[in-house]
């Protein structure tokens, strides 16, 4: 069964740093591994999304990465923002179904003005 | 191109009574899923449809759960009766059905629940 842990589970940190947020699954037999957004009372949104044969991926500010043989993939974000704060969710399709995802706890960042 | 509509955005009952949320996904696509998420934790899929076909529904209790995809568009989540364990946020969400792999899911707002 595909478990997904993320860490840290809390985050703070001051306007303007850089931060890695980690993402680790257990069965690395995956098309693909995607970063959610979640904003407090709304649903996800979809930051990135990596598929198995590529090593990462960018949008703008945000840089994911996937090593598929150690199980772990980062979230990069540079120079954060207030507006940068949410929580950070990364998920994997599951064991034995490609298109069922497993969520981790996420990552709930705050960045200071 | 409007996202996932999602109502109500909130709902409180008491136990031992029904609930049921209503979703209307991204127009074109032909997979919906509906997702429970607990405070502090992912989302967990409770069933997928492919059209109006529910191709996993192992997660779904279906002692209380019940859903259902009319005509491959909107889709309705019922729980009868309702428990106070089922307090949590239920989300919808909808993609297209492409290669596999290459399929990002849109999320609607969510509804949150409480079962008092």
């Amino acid at each position: 069964k595909q478990e997904v842990t993320q860490i840290p589970a809390a985050l703070s940190v001051p306007e303007g740093e850089n931060l890695v947020l980690n993402c680790s699954f257990t069965d690395s037999a995956i098309y693909n591994l995607q970063w959610f957004r979640q904003d407090p009372g709304k649903g996800l949104t979809s930051l990135l999304l990596i598929q198995s044969s590529q090593r990462e991926q960018t949008s703008g500010r945000l840089n994911a990465s996937l090593d598929k043989s150690s199980g772990r993939s980062t979230l990069y974000i540079a120079a954060s923002q207030p507006g940068d704060s949410a929580t950070y969710l990364c998920a994997v399709p599951s064991s034995g179904s490609a298109r069922q995802l497993t969520f981790g706890s996420g990552t709930q960042l705050t960045v200071l003005p | 191109e409007a996202g996932v509509v999602q109502s109500p955005r909130y709902k409180i009952i008491e136990k031992k009574q029904p609930v049921a949320f209503w979703c209307n996904p991204i127009s074109g696509h032909n997979t919906l899923y509906w997702y429970l998420q607990n405070l502090g934790q992912g989302p967990e899929l409770l069933i997928r449809y492919e059209n109006e076909e529910a191709v996993d529904d192992s997660q779904l209790p279906k002692d209380r759960f019940s859903a259902e995809r009319l005509k491959g568009v909107d889709s309705t989540l019922k729980i009868q009766p309702a428990e106070l364990g089922d307090s949590a946020v239920y989300l919808c969400a909808s993609s297209t059905t492409g290669q596999v792999g290459t399929d990002t899911q849109y999320f609607g707002p969510g509804t949150r629940l409480t079962v008092l």
